[in-house]
């Protein structure tokens, strides 16, 4: 099955500086590839996706590559602001188009 | 426009005991999750429903069963409540466009 692997567990910026967040996947035949934040006590919600036919994808401050070649993937976050400290997971769907198979996560910490 | 609902939000159990997790939704989602949340592990998906009718399992399926009872419910049992299954556990429906939309989360923990 499909293998997410996630880096760093832990980052801490300061207020403005830029975050990334990287993601490695095993499944060749994987096309989608969303992004999760979850805050402290709530539910993941989807803040950014791309699928496989597209190389990068921005959101305002928050962007995502995609190597297919490579099989990985990044989350990069600029102008970190307080409030985009949570944890933040990737996540890769194989080849059975309907598993998404998660990442560890990493939790974000964004000082003032 | 509740979204996706889960009961109950907090449980106690004893080894050994049986209870069920309840899931709806009310946003029309084929597919239906069951995922478990646990520090450092991330999400690890426990069953799932394809669709009405069909469930599958995922990547850590013992110890648990579901049942996709309609469209819009999807539950999932222990049997036998271990202390391993002390957990954060996620229901989600996926929309049409793939994203999984999850609900509030069910913190149960087996004594």
């Amino acid at each position: 099955g499909e293998n997410v692997e996630q880096h760093p567990s832990t980052l801490s910026v300061q207020e403005g500086d830029s975050a990334v967040i990287k993601c490695t996947y095993s499944d060749s035949a994987s096309n989608y590839f969303p992004w999760y934040k979850q805050e402290l006590g709530k539910r993941p919600q989807l803040i950014i996706d791309i699928r496989s036919n597209v190389g990068e994808k921005k959101d305002q401050r928050i962007a995502v590559t995609l190597n297919k070649t490579a099989k990985h993937f990044s989350l990069h976050i600029t102008e970190t602001q307080p409030e985009d400290s949570a944890v933040y997971f990737c996540a890769a769907r194989g080849g059975s188009n309907y598993k998404l198979t998660f990442g560890k996560g990493t939790l974000l910490t964004v000082n003032p | 426009n509740a979204g996706v609902t889960q009961t109950p939000k907090f449980q106690v159990l004893k080894t050994g005991q049986s209870m069920t997790l309840q899931c709806a939704q009310d946003m029309n989602h084929n597919s239906m999750y069951w995922y478990r949340q646990d520090p450092g592990m991330g999400l690890r998906l426990i069953y799932y429903s394809a669709s009405e009718g069909t469930t599958d399992k995922g990547e850590v399926p013992n110890g648990y069963n579901v049942s996709r009872l309609n469209k819009r419910e999807f539950s999932l049992r222990l049997e036998s409540a271990a202390p391993s299954q002390t957990s954060v556990y996620f229901c989600a429906g996926r929309t049409g466009t793939g994203e999984l939309f999850f609900g509030e989360g069910s913190r149960l923990t087996v004594l």
